[in-house]
């Protein structure tokens, strides 16, 4: 069975930082690309970061190009996201999901609250 | 960068009626790269059609998905209770991902 987990949301103050962690299991991780999705409070799914199945590619929305870094550790099967210099308007939950052309998975969220 | 735009925002029914919601993108798209997706409230979202009109697995039958070039529907032949929820089209690309803003379909 196919899981996605995501970890390490948080309440941060604006300016802060915070990494993220996607835990898969149930499929060869290192086969996939793997994206990260995130959704605001009352607000619709935005893509956020997507890298390719050995880490060489990643690509970034334009609003968080430059403050988010996409990784992944296919020994450890885990995606990250690292965030820095977050805003107010990062506050969201965020999903990390496997693209098989479509995201067809997608974990259960963390929920980052980005707030003074 | 291609917008998709879904109408309506919200669609009330009842139960046993037919659901029809529009995703229009800002140009035309390869359908082998729509898809759209289900959310309920506290659950991921859950790919329904990919390829614009092939269901995904499991997936009932009630739902189809049709179109190309920028206009693209989904079709719930017969709303059952479990169907309630927010359903987003998606396109992607080789170096971009989009959703469209979402249509809640509520029980009237």
């Amino acid at each position: 069975e196919v899981q996605l987990v995501e970890s390490g949301g948080d309440l941060v103050q604006p300016g802060g930082s915070l990494r993220l962690s996607c835990a898969a299991s149930g499929f060869t991780f290192s086969a996939y690309w793997m994206h990260w999705v995130r959704r605001a409070p009352g607000k619709g799914l935005v893509w956020v970061s997507g890298i390719n199945s050995d880490g060489s590619i990643t690509q970034y929305a334009d609003s968080v190009k430059g403050r988010f870094t996409i990784s992944r550790d296919n020994a450890k099967n885990t995606l990250y996201l690292q965030m820095k210099g977050l805003r107010d308007d990062d506050t969201a939950l965020y999903y990390c999901a496997r693209a098989k052309g479509d995201l067809d998975y997608w974990g259960q969220g963390t929920l980052v609250t980005v707030s003074s | 960068e291609i917008v998709l735009t879904q109408s309506p925002g919200t669609l009330s029914l009842s139960p046993g009626e037919r659901a029809t919601l529009s995703c229009r993108a800002s140009q035309s798209v390869s359908s082998s790269n729509f898809a759209w997706y289900q959310q309920k409230p506290g659950q991921a979202p859950r790919l329904l059609i990919y390829g614009a009109s092939s269901r995904a697995t499991g997936i009932p039958d009630r739902f189809s998905g049709s179109g190309s070039g920028t206009d693209f529907t989904l079709t719930i032949s017969r709303l059952e209770p479990e169907d309630f929820a927010v359903y987003y089209c998606h396109l992607y690309g080789s170096s971009f991902r989009t959703f469209g803003q979402g249509t809640k379909v509520e029980i009237k």
